[in-house]
C-alpha cells in the first residue's frame, strides 16, 4: 500500500521568509497529491492539490512541485505571514477507482513576527 | 459556501457503550470518507461510501461501521467503545466526475471529538 513520508516535522520561519515542506510517496500509481491546513479545533483544510500530470502548480503564495520520476512532491509558501502558522499534511491518492487518501505526518509551521 | 456538517461536535462515553456520529456532505457531492486523528496524528483513513455503497476501507475496526443514506449523509456506528478510541472524527466529501468516477479534491468538516471515559 501506499506510504507517504513528510519532512520536516516541525518548522519555523521568520514573517516574511519562506517555507518549504517535502513529501515523498512509495506508489506509483498514486496520481493526486493534496495539501492541506489544519488550525487547532478545525479539519484539514485543502490548500492546493497537483496531478501527476503537473510538474508545477501556483496560487499566489503558495505552489506545489512534483518529480514524478523520484516520487516526491513538495508545498512552498512564500512571504509567509503569521496566520499560515499551522499543521500542513501532505498527501496522495488516486483521484479515480481509488477512493483512500494517505497522508503524511504532517508538519508544524511557525511563522515569528 | 456549504460546507460538511458534522455532529456532535464533541461527544462522550463511557467505555463498551456504543456512539453515532453524523455526517451531511456539501451539496451534491456523492462520496463521503471518514478519518480517525489521534492527537498530535495524521488522519487515518477509515472507509468511504460512493453513491451509497461502500468503496474503499481502511483501517476501521470490525467494532465500527458506517453507511450511506439515499440523502447521501453517512453515519459512523461505534460499539464496544474503548479508551484507544478516544480521538477526532472527521468527515470529509467529494464530488465525483461526469465519468462517474470520485473526482477529489476532498472537503472536511470541523470533526466530532469523542472521549472515552
Amino acid at each position: 500500500g501506499e506510504n507517504v513520508e513528510q519532512h520536516p516535522s516541525t518548522l519555523s520561519v521568520q514573517e516574511g521568509d519562506s517555507a518549504v515542506i517535502k513529501c515523498t510517496y512509495s506508489d506509483s500509481a498514486s496520481n493526486y497529491f493534496p495539501w492541506y491546513k489544519q488550525e487547532l479545533g478545525k479539519g484539514p483544510q485543502l490548500i492546493i492539490d497537483i496531478r501527476s500530470n503537473v510538474g508545477e502548480k501556483k496560487d499566489q503564495r503558495i505552489a506545489v512541485t512534483l518529480n514524478k520520476t523520484a516520487k516526491h512532491f513538495s508545498l512552498h509558501i512564500t512571504e509567509t505571514q503569521p496566520e499560515d502558522s499551522a499543521v500542513y499534511f501532505c498527501a496522495a491518492s488516486l483521484d479515480t477507482g481509488g477512493f483512500k487518501t494517505i497522508f503524511g505526518a504532517g508538519t508544524r509551521l511557525f511563522v515569528k513576527a | 459556501a456549504a460546507g460538511v456538517i458534522q455532529s456532535p461536535r464533541h461527544l462522550i462515553k463511557e467505555k463498551r457503550e456504543t456512539a453515532t456520529l453524523k455526517c451531511y456532505p456539501i451539496p451534491r457531492h456523492d462520496t463521503v470518507y471518514w478519518y480517525q486523528q489521534g492527537p498530535g496524528q495524521d488522519p487515518q483513513f477509515l472507509i468511504s461510501f460512493y453513491e451509497k455503497m461502500q468503496s474503499d476501507k481502511g483501517s476501521i475496526p470490525d467494532r465500527f461501521s458506517a453507511q450511506q443514506f439515499s440523502d447521501y449523509h453517512s453515519e459512523l456506528n461505534m460499539s464496544s467503545l474503548e479508551l484507544g478510541d478516544s480521538a477526532l472524527y472527521f468527515c470529509a466529501s467529494s464530488s465525483s466526475s461526469d465519468e462517474g468516477a470520485p473526482f477529489q479534491p476532498q472537503h472536511f468538516g470541523d470533526g466530532t471529538r469523542l472521549s472515552i471515559l
